[in-house]
């Protein structure tokens, strides 16, 4: 268990819609990221927070959106849901730190199918 | 980008077959990490390791071992008398103090019967 809490883990909904995928990080951590995984692909960044603030952001479109809340929680929301947006969202967390030091420990990630 | 690739697509081994999933990186930095991750047929991604630059020692846990190697910047994964669990998709990642994860592309590893 990587202590990292992702919610839900299955979300079936049709295009055009909205769909909010939560993330609690492991405790004592203050970076947040999210990463896309589409089918047989690889890990595509989307955007990081660190201590409720955007750290980095990586290849996110415009129809998504995410933010880190005080209690270090994070959302991701995604609208205007299209059938290619059909991945695994990955949550991570790591360190104390915004630095790239320490390993990400990743939930177990959110299954989005667009119909 | 600074790269990271993985060469080997797929690769299919018989059980108890010793098997090396290979990695190399690109770097400009003069200290950075690397890392493997697995991600089995269930989906999760599994941490399996982290090593910096400074640290060129091999490492070994169990019947997993990484070679490390700064001269040729790759950061090898062997199995050992592999098993069916061990059938996922590996993936290495290289990290430096300032600059976020690359991941590799991932190996898909089965390991048949």
């Amino acid at each position: 268990d990587s202590g990292v809490t992702q919610t839900p883990k299955h979300l079936i909904t049709a295009t055009g819609q909205r769909v909010t995928l939560r993330c609690s990080p492991r405790s004592g951590d203050l970076s947040v990221y999210w990463y896309q995984q589409s089918l047989d692909q690889g890990l595509q960044f989307l955007i990081q927070y660190y201590n409720g603030e955007e750290r980095a952001k990586g290849n996110i479109l415009e129809r998504f959106s995410a933010q880190q809340f005080p209690d270090l929680h994070s959302e991701l929301n995604l609208s205007s849901l299209e059938l290619g947006d059909s991945a695994l969202y990955f949550c991570a967390s790591s360190g104390q730190t915004p630095y790239y030091n320490s390993p990400l420990h990743f939930g177990n990630g959110t299954r989005l199918t667009v119909t | 980008a600074q790269k990271v690739t993985q060469a080997q697509t797929e690769i299919s081994v018989v059980e108890k077959e010793d098997v090396t999933l290979d990695c190399v990186y690109e770097t400009r930095d003069t200290t950075y990490y690397l890392f493997w991750y697995k991600q089995p047929p269930s989906g999760e991604l599994v941490f399996l390791i982290r090593r910096n630059s400074f640290d060129e020692q091999n490492e070994i846990s169990g019947r997993y071992s990484w070679n490390f190697q700064k001269s040729t910047s790759s950061f090898n994964f062997t199995i050992t008398a592999s098993q069916v669990v061990d059938s996922a998709v590996y993936f290495c990642a290289r990290s430096s103090y300032g600059q976020n994860f690359v991941f590799g592309p991932g190996t898909r590893l089965s390991v048949l019967p």
